[in-house]
C-alpha cells in the first residue's frame, strides 16, 4: 500500500520530555512537510524539507526539531521547549515544489499529561 | 510571503442545496490552488485543484473557480449530501521558489439531511 505513514496515531507525553513523531513515505517524493493543527485553526507549517539533508523552518518552528537523513523519512521531535505541544500533527509529502498535490499522513494526536 | 484567507469558518446547508467557500491569496505569482477535505479525525485529502492558466474546473458535483485579477478562488459543491459534511481547506503555494503551502483556516460544512 503506497503512501505516507505516521506513527503512532496517539501519543501521550509527560511535561519536560522530548518525543519523536515518525513520518515515512514510499511515494519517492522529494519534499516533506510537518504541520500542526489546532481546533478551529488551519494547518500551520512547522518545518519542511525539499531534499535529503536539507530542511527549513516554517512559521512555528520554535520548540521543534527535524532531520532528513533519508528521502523516505522525516521525523519530528517535539522538545520540552515547546510551550503548548498538545495538538494534532500532520506530515505531508509532495513531488517537489508546492504546485503539486500534497499527500498527508493520517496524523498523530499528541497529548501532554 | 503568501497570506491565504478563507470564509466562512462554518457553513450549514440543507441536503440538496449548494455550498460555496471562498479564499483569497496575496501573492500574485501563485499558480496552483488545491482544495482539501478533512473528515473528522482523518487526514486531509485533495478533492480538486486548479492551475492559474484556467478559470474554472469541474469534477461531478464539485467545481473550483479562479479569479487571478482579484486573487480569489472558490469551491462550489452542488446537490450537497450528508457525506459532504467535513472541514474544507484551501491552499496556495508561497515562499522562496514556491517551496511551501499556505493553508486557509478551514470551513466546517454541515449538510443537514
Amino acid at each position: 500500500d503506497g503512501g505516507i505513514t505516521q506513527s503512532p496515531k496517539y501519543l501521550f507525553r509527560k511535561e519536560g520530555q522530548n518525543v519523536t513523531l515518525s513520518c515515512e513515505q514510499n511515494l519517492n517524493h522529494d519534499a516533506m512537510y510537518w504541520y500542526r493543527q489546532d481546533p478551529g485553526q488551519g494547518l500551520r507549517l512547522i518545518y519542511y524539507s525539499q531534499i535529503v539533508n536539507d530542511f527549513q523552518k516554517g512559521d512555528i518552528a520554535e520548540g521543534y526539531s527535524v532531520s532528513r537523513e533519508k528521502k523516505e523519512s522525516f521525523p519530528l521531535t517535539v522538545t520540552s521547549a515547546q510551550k503548548n505541544p498538545t495538538a494534532f500533527y500532520l506530515c505531508a509529502s509532495s513531488e517537489g515544489q508546492s504546485n503539486t498535490e500534497a499527500f498527508f499522513g493520517q496524523g498523530t494526536r499528541l497529548t501532554v499529561v | 510571503g503568501e497570506n491565504v484567507e478563507q470564509h466562512p469558518s462554518t457553513l450549514s446547508v440543507q441536503e440538496g442545496d449548494s455550498a460555496v467557500i471562498k479564499c483569497t491569496y496575496s501573492d500574485s505569482a501563485s499558480n496552483y490552488f488545491p482544495w482539501y477535505k478533512q473528515e473528522l479525525g482523518k487526514r486531509p485529502q485533495l478533492i480538486i485543484d486548479i492551475r492559474s492558466n484556467v478559470g474554472e474546473k469541474k469534477d461531478q458535483r464539485i467545481a473550483v473557480t479562479l479569479n487571478k485579477t482579484a486573487k480569489h478562488f472558490s469551491l462550489h459543491i452542488t446537490e450537497t449530501q450528508p457525506e459532504d459534511s467535513a472541514v474544507y481547506f484551501c491552499a496556495a503555494p508561497g515562499g522562496y521558489n514556491f517551496n511551501k503551502f499556505y493553508f486557509g483556516s478551514g470551513t466546517k460544512l454541515n449538510v443537514k439531511p
